[in-house]
This record gives C-alpha cells, structure tokens and sequence, in this order.
C-alpha cells in the first residue's frame, strides 16, 4: 500500500530564505508526483506535476525534483515571500489504479515578514 | 481551460438531514471524478471514484450507504451525505479527469460542510 510522507509537518522560516520541503512515498510504482498548495480553508492549486521519467519540473521561485529509485520528492522554493505562506502537499498518482492520487500530510508552511 | 466547480461552497445542515454537493467539469468531459474528505490541518483522503454511467467505488471505510455518489452525465458528479451527522462535518474536495487525457486530475474549490 502507498504511502506518502511529508516532512516537516510545519515550516517558519523568515522572509527571503531559500527552503526545500520533503516527500516520500514507499512504492516508486508512481505514474506522477504533484505538489499543491492550499491556503486555509480553500481547494488545491497544482503547482507542480512531474512525471514519473522526468526528474525535475521548474515554475518560476519553484523547483520541485523527483527521485523514484529512493522514493523522494523536494520542492525549493527560492527567495520565500510572505504571500508563499500557505500548506504544501505532495501528491503521488499510482499506475496500479488508474488516476487515483495518494496525499501526503501536508507541510504548514509560514513564511515571518 | 480545465476548471472544477463545487457547489455550494458553504453548508450548515441540521443532524438528520440530508444535504448534496456537486462537482461539474466546466470546460471538458470528465469520464471519472474523485471525492475526497479532508479533516482540518489534515490531508485530503480519497473516498471514492464516481464512473459516469456506472456504479461508484468506494475505499476501504467509506460507508456507500452513507455518502451517496451519482455521475449521471461526463460534466456532473453528486455526493449526498445522508442523514448527517456532526462527525460528519468536513471540507469535501472533488476532481475531475478529462476523458481520454490519461491520469491527470483536476480539482474543485471544495465544500465547507458543518452539521449542526
């Protein structure tokens, strides 16, 4: 059974740093990896998708690498901002079950002014 | 492109009622959407996959007699909790997969269920 893990559970870093959120899962058996953010009390936005051959995906301050062989995911999100506050979740779709997608935890990101 | 909508976004309900959430694909076809239940600064845990024109399924633990899905056409997909109670007062997230574009899912803004 997948299982996805996000660590840390929460983040506060103060503005401007550089900072890299961690995902893992148990089965590299992956189709996809997805990292979103979630602002309290909103839907998902899907910030990035890799696939499972690409190793990196790249948006602006975002860079987000995926290693299926360790089962490991990173976001950087460079030069942090205020407005980067928010719950990141990594999200890994499975080829045994076509388009369903495993959460992870979810990293409570706030970034002090 | 590829916009989810939720409706309503907010609902109180009383115990014992009833009460329906849609899911509609605005700008494409969705042969399959997801449900999803997300506890507070918890994460998001699939209850089932709706089928257009056929039988939902459910996960491990999700009581299919309880969370009533119908995908009655390729844009529109219902959950109705049924005969509410307050544990079951949650943000309902739903997605939906464009036919025919292989596994990717796109989400709706969800539904802030309260039972009171």
């Amino acid at each position: 059974k997948q299982e996805v893990t996000q660590i840390p559970a929460a983040l506060s870093v103060p503005e401007g740093e550089n900072l890299v959120l961690n995902c893992s899962f148990t089965d590299s058996a992956i189709y996809n990896l997805q990292w979103f953010r979630q602002d309290p009390g909103k839907g998902l936005t899907s910030l990035l998708l890799i696939q499972s051959s690409q190793r990196e995906q790249t948006s602006g301050r975002l860079n987000a690498s995926l290693d299926k062989s360790s089962g490991r995911s990173t976001l950087y999100i460079a030069a942090s901002q205020p407005g980067d506050s928010a719950t990141y979740l990594c999200a890994v779709g499975l080829y045994s079950s076509a388009s369903k997608i495993i959460f992870g935890s979810g990293t409570r990101l706030s970034i002090r002014p | 492109g590829a916009v989810v909508s939720q409706h309503p976004s907010r609902v109180i309900c009383k115990s014992g009622t009833s009460v329906k959430i849609e899911c509609r694909s605005l700008d494409f076809q969705a042969t399959t959407m997801f449900w999803y239940r997300q506890f507070p600064k918890k994460s998001l845990m699939l209850m089932a996959t709706s089928n257009e024109g056929s039988k939902a399924t459910y996960e491990q633990g999700v009581e299919k007699d309880k969370f009533l899905i119908n995908h009655a056409s390729l844009t529109l997909s219902t959950l109705t909790v049924t005969s509410a109670h307050p544990e079951d007062s949650s943000f309902y997230i739903c997605s939906a997969s464009p036919t025919g574009q292989g596994y990717e899912q796109y989400f709706g803004p969800g539904t802030r269920l309260t039972v009171t």
